[in-house]
C-alpha cells in the first residue's frame, strides 16, 4: 500500500460526458502528479501540482483540467469525453526533497 | 531534451533465468534514475533508485548501476521467479529545469514456471 488513494476505482460513462477523478496523496506529501496510461501511448504525464499551485504541464488536453485543494487532495476533471480517453489514470505523490513518486492504484475510465 | 529508452518487450524467461532489461537515457547534468514495477492490475511501485554516477540501487534481488559514461541504468536479476512477471519502467528525474520525471515506455516481463 503506497498511501495514495484514488476514487473511483472504475468509471464507465458515455461520450460527451464529464467526470471527476479524485486523489489523496500520502500524508505530508505536497506534490501531486497525474498520469494517463493507455495501451498504445504508455505512461503519459499530464500535470503536476505542488502545495496547491500548478508546477508543470505535460500532454494534457484542453478538455482536461486539474486542481489541488488546501487539504492537498487533487481532482482531475475530464470533459467532452471521447472514446480515446478510455485509459487508466494514475495519481502519484512525492515529498519535498525526495526524488521518487508513490503511485495510487489508478482509476480505470471506460468511455462508451 | 531529456529522454529514456528501454528495450522493447515482451521478454519471456523461464524461472531461475538471468534477467537484463536495458535502459539508456539522455539528460544534461546528473539526473536521478529509477526503476518502477507495475504488477497486473496495480499502480507503479518504486523498485530501486540511484542518484549519482556509479551508485548501485538494489531491492528484492534486482540491481541497477548508474553508468554515466554509457548513460545507462540496466536492470538485472540473477534468478527470476514467476512472481516477477510485471511491467518494468525505467525513469529519470532531472536535477534542473522543473524536475519532471520522464518514464520509458515500459518492458513487459513474463516468467514461465
Amino acid at each position: 500500500d503506497s498511501g495514495v488513494t484514488q476514487t473511483p476505482k472504475h468509471l464507465i460513462t458515455a461520450t460527451g460526458q464529464r467526470v471527476t477523478l479524485r486523489c489523496s496523496p500520502r500524508s505530508g506529501d505536497l506534490s501531486v502528479y497525474w498520469y494517463q496510461q493507455s495501451l498504445d501511448q504508455g505512461l503519459q504525464f499530464l500535470i503536476h501540482y505542488y502545495n496547491g499551485e500548478e508546477r508543470a504541464k505535460g500532454n494534457i488536453l484542453e478538455r482536461f483540467s486539474a486542481q489541488q485543494f488546501p487539504d492537498l487532495h487533487s481532482e482531475l476533471n475530464l470533459s467532452s469525453l471521447e472514446l480515446g480517453d478510455s485509459a487508466l489514470y494514475f495519481c502519484a505523490s512525492s515529498s519535498r526533497g525526495l526524488d521518487e513518486q508513490y503511485f495510487g492504484p489508478g482509476t480505470r475510465l471506460t468511455v462508451t | 531534451g531529456n529522454s529514456v529508452t528501454q528495450m522493447e518487450g515482451p521478454v519471456t524467461l523461464s524461472e531461475e533465468a538471468f534477467l537484463t532489461i536495458n535502459c539508456t537515457y539522455t539528460a544534461t547534468g546528473y539526473p536521478s534514475l529509477f526503476w518502477y514495477v507495475q504488477y497486473p492490475g496495480e499502480g507503479l511501485q518504486l523498485l530501486l533508485k540511484a542518484t549519482k554516477a556509479d551508485d548501485k540501487g538494489s531491492n528484492k534481488g534486482f540491481e541497477a548501476t548508474y553508468r554515466k559514461e554509457t548513460t545507462s541504468f540496466h536492470l538485472e536479476k540473477g534468478s527470476v521467479q514467476v512472481s516477477d512477471s510485471a511491467v518494468y519502467f525505467c525513469a529519470l528525474r532531472p536535477n534542473t529545469g522543473g524536475f519532471k520525471t520522464i518514464f520509458g515506455a515500459g518492458t513487459r516481463l513474463f516468467v514461465k514456471a
